[in-house]
């Protein structure tokens, strides 16, 4: 079978840093990708870990660790743009990429 | 720039009509993906196509069936259209290398009366 938990939401300040947390239970698991979507958009892929360990993107940075079936998505200098859901996605070789319900984000002033 | 088409943004349907959503990329991508999300139900995954007149389940593929006669174009019908379909349909493609970067289409809207 196949889980993924997420918080539902998340609230945070202006310049502050959250952390967007991820477990999951995945068949044939590969890696791990992050998207963002904003209200009324479409999801847009934010980052990949292939491999155990921190990737770093600019504000965003993207944790694994596969022994744990655990991940996160550290945003840093929050903006009010960055208030949007957030998606977690266990990738396996099927290219069956399942989204759930995502973290949605909101950042205040 | 990559780009997924979808060729209509808004469509008002009656229940019981034959539905079709297209969707092009421009990008040759070998995987192509139909989501639909909902409000309270993130997004799930219909159907996808790894390749030319290959297609697989995803998690609600009940009310769909799918097409991909050509690599850029995926079709996502739904044969007789009830009012729970009633969403946002959401069609994205990918390369085969598997590091999970979709490129999703703007969507669709689709609404059964």
């Amino acid at each position: 079978g196949q889980s993924l938990e997420q918080p539902s939401e998340v609230t945070a300040v202006e310049g502050a840093i959250v952390q967007i947390n991820c477990t999951y239970q995945t068949s044939g698991f590969y890696g791990l990708s992050w998207y963002q979507q904003h209200d009324g958009g479409a999801p847009t892929f934010l980052s990949y870990n292939g491999l155990d360990g921190l990737e770093e993107t600019g504000r965003f940075s993207s944790f694994l660790s596969r022994s744990d079936s655990y991940g996160y998505l550290l945003l840093q200098e929050l903006q009010m743009k960055d208030s949007a859901s957030y998606f977690c996605v266990p990738g396996t070789g099927t290219y069956k990429y399942i989204f759930g319900t995502g973290t949605r984000l909101k950042v205040l002033a | 720039d990559v780009k997924v088409t979808q060729s209509s943004r808004y469509l008002v349907k009656r229940t019981g009509e034959k539905v079709f959503l297209e969707c092009v990329q421009d990008m040759d991508h070998e995987n192509m993906f139909w989501y639909r999300q909902d409000p309270g139900l993130g997004l799930r995954l219909i159907y996808f196509s790894y390749d030319v007149k290959m297609k697989e389940k995803g998690d609600i593929p009940e009310g769909y069936s799918v097409s991909r006669e050509k690599k850029e174009r995926f079709s996502l019908i739904l044969e007789s259209a009830s009012t729970n379909q009633t969403s946002m349909y959401l069609c994205a493609s990918s390369p085969p290398d598997n590091t999970g970067e979709l490129f999703f289409g703007e969507g669709s809207r689709l609404t059964v009366l």
